[in-house]
């Protein structure tokens, strides 16, 4: 049974670039969520999408949108990078009505120059 | 607003000795309540979760937390550490759809032999 999967494993772009990270969830789950760790730190919550729509949003720019497929799988885009997005890139995945038992990839790891 | 507060952000321990780390949560009404764990370059992995069924929880590699609702804490203990443990702990919480989790900032282990 694989597990939540993320790519690219590792990412380094320029500030003012555009990026898009990959997440597919585990197994049987619907719900795909995006967290940011910044170094040092614990994730935030990015945001929450559910039969392919945002269902909820943290305290993030509009900078930030994702997107959700009819596989369940979702990306996270950024745009006009800044420095400060530099951070681990986690997704979590988990299924309707059971949403605490959240499951998290590896994360994406993006360096902004 | 859900928020958790990890009191010690490095915590060492001797092998074989008791492990206790800190969680204490604001929330207005009964959370969601998680310890996670996160080894370098990996993603989280669930320890134990607080779904408002026993207040002592058992997860896995012998880790258990108690959640306290009048001291509005969920610590994490181990009997006897391992060198294996080593690694950042992060306390979570969520509201009771699950879309959303807030974390602490995080509790490094180190654990001497």
């Amino acid at each position: 049974d694989a597990g939540v999967t993320q790519s690219p494993t590792h990412l380094i772009k320029t500030r003012g670039q555009q990026v898009t990270l990959r997440c597919s969830p585990k197994s049987g789950h619907d719900t795909v969520s995006w967290y940011q760790q910044a170094l040092g730190q614990g994730p935030q919550f990015i945001f929450q999408y559910y039969e392919e729509e945002e269902r909820q949003r943290g305290n993030f720019p509009d900078r930030f949108s994702g997107h959700q497929f009819p596989n369940y799988s979702s990306e996270l885009n950024v745009n006009a990078l800044l420095l400060g997005d530099s951070a681990l890139y986690l997704c979590a995945s988990t299924r309707q009505g059971i949403t605490y038992e959240q499951y998290f990839g590896p994360g994406t790891r993006l360096t902004v120059t | 607003a859900q928020s958790v507060t990890q009191l010690g952000s490095h915590v060492s321990v001797s092998e074989g000795a008791l492990v206790l780390l800190r969680c204490n949560y604001s929330s207005s009404v009964p959370p969601y309540l998680f310890w996670y764990v996160q080894y370098p370059n990996q993603g989280l992995q669930l320890l134990l979760k607080y779904t408002s069924a026993a207040t002592l929880v058992k997860g896995i590699n012998g880790f258990e937390a108690e959640f306290k609702k009048s001291e509005t804490s969920f610590h994490l203990t181990k009997p006897s550490a391992h060198m294996s443990d080593a690694a950042e702990y992060f306390c979570a919480v969520s509201d009771l759809t699950g879309n959303q989790f807030y974390f602490g900032t995080g509790t490094s282990l180190t654990v001497i032999p």
